[in-house]
């Protein structure tokens, strides 16, 4: 399973930009890189994903290093509403099932 | 809008009497998986059905089996539920293709079994 570490716990303050980051130190040329959330008793939700060149839509941006050994998850504005455990995935280009790590669980404070 | 539904969402079951949860789509994806994720841990992986083909993970234990009638319907069943399968059953879907690696999950909300 290709591998992804990432800090356990975060604390933002509302309306100030988090950078969650992502160790995948092993990633090979065709892994795409994903990030999902979950917010309390829900399902996860998609949030962002990309190869090698950063991405934005909606929600946030992904920021990805050049030798693509790691990435950020970038929230510009944090909200209350963004609390939640943000998940780091790889998945190959041929396609290996999501494994889920431990992920980063964001707090938000008012 | 096209989605993954889970009913019900809570579910209360006697210890050893069998169970089934639910599982629909309307995204057509012809990929669907059954995660398990107990309190405080990260969704993990039961099985997964691509189109009819059943997958199971090596370590899922036996007392769970899945049935996918059609494409949009996938079902959980927990032939002897213990106290230990207390947990948040998520169901996702996939579609599936070349750059496989391209296509992301679409998850339910879950449903919540408590096993008395």
């Amino acid at each position: 399973d290709a591998k992804t570490t990432q800090p356990n716990s975060m604390e933002s303050n509302e309306e100030e930009p988090v950078h969650l980051p992502c160790n995948h130190s092993t990633i090979s040329g065709t892994d795409y890189i994903h990030w999902y959330r979950q917010l309390p008793s829900q399902g996860p939700e998609y949030v962002i994903h990309g190869l090698t060149s950063n991405v934005n839509n909606r929600m946030a941006s992904l920021a990805i290093a050049e030798d693509r050994k790691s990435s950020t998850l970038i929230l510009h504005r944090a909200t209350l509403r963004d609390a939640a455990v943000y998940y780091c995935i790889l998945r190959p280009y041929y396609g290996q099932n999501f494994v889920f790590g431990p992920g980063t669980r964001l707090s938000v404070l008012p | 809008d096209a989605m993954v539904i889970q009913n019900p969402r809570y579910q209360v079951t006697q210890f050893g009497k069998p169970v089934t949860l639910s599982c629909s789509q309307t995204l057509n994806h012809n990929v669907m998986y059954w995660y398990q994720q107990k309190s405080s841990q990260a969704p993990k992986l039961l099985f997964h059905y691509y189109d009819k083909d059943f997958n199971n993970e090596a370590d899922t234990p036996d007392n769970f089996q899945s049935r996918r009638p059609n494409t949009s319907f996938c079902f959980l069943d927990i032939r002897s539920p213990g106290l230990g399968d207390a947990a948040m059953y998520l169901c996702a879907t996939s579609r599936e293709g070349t750059d496989r690696g391209n296509y992301g999950y679409t998850f339910g909300s879950g449903t919540r079994l408590t096993v008395v």
